[in-house]
């Protein structure tokens, strides 16, 4: 089972780049690594997904060591908006059992 | 598209006492997702099916838990009797592939609150 861990909380403030790292020491060979955003009383929104090397869309950047044990999501110029709960999920789907998300990462994003 | 729709948003119900929860995916969503959000455990995975057939549910807690999809528009996840235990969000969610997650929509969620 792949277990993940990440900072409890973050602070930054609107216009900074964020980088919030999660670590998965034993990530196994058919898991990806996907990042989601939830805002309270809504479900988690779809970030970035990736497997190896980098990844980036419209949104966020997702770093991923030649070795998978970690992996970045980097946002650029974040803004009040990006407040939220980010959580890392590493797994597949081919077992439902192994799809943890994890207490995920509280970003506060200030003026 | 509405979007993933669930019923009821908020529930109250006393312990023993059978809860239904409803989905409705995505309109041409082949995959549709039941999840569990507590503050203990974080956001798990319980059972998930594609093309309304029960792929995996190595993740439903116990027998007290299922879930059924009769239809493409349609999947309901039972718990009887509840449990204390149970309160938690539940999510459903779909997709139009199983490991593309990026097509994978959540719906509102339903809080459940057993007594």
């Amino acid at each position: 089972l792949a277990k993940t861990t990440q900072p409890i909380s973050m602070d930054s403030y609107e216009g900074q780049e964020v980088n919030i790292t999660c670590s998965h020491n034993n990530i196994a060979t058919n898991d990806y690594i996907t990042w989601y955003q939830q805002f309270p009383s809504q479900g988690p929104r779809f970030i970035i997904q990736g497997y190896k090397t980098k990844v980036t869309n419209e949104v966020a950047s997702l770093f991923i060591p030649a070795d998978r044990k970690s992996s970045t999501l980097s946002l650029p110029r974040v803004s009040l908006s990006d407040t939220a709960v980010y959580y890392c999920l590493v797994g597949d789907y081919s077992s439902a059992s192994k799809i943890i998300f994890g207490s995920g990462t509280r970003l506060s994003i200030r003026p | 598209d509405a979007g993933v729709i669930q019923s009821p948003r908020h529930e109250v119900t006393e312990m023993g006492q059978e809860v239904t929860l409803r989905c409705k995916p995505i309109s041409g969503h082949d995959y549709l997702f039941w999840y569990r959000q507590t503050m203990m455990r974080g956001l798990e995975l319980l059972i998930y099916f594609n093309n309304n057939v029960p792929i995996d549910d190595s993740g439903m807690p116990e027998d007290r838990f299922s879930a059924k999809m009769p239809n493409a528009s349609f999947s309901t996840l039972k718990i009887q009797p509840s449990e204390p235990r149970d309160s938690a969000v539940y999510f459903c969610a779909s997709s139009l592939s199983g490991q593309d997650q990026e097509t994978q929509y959540f719906g509102p969620g339903t809080r459940l609150l057993v007594l």
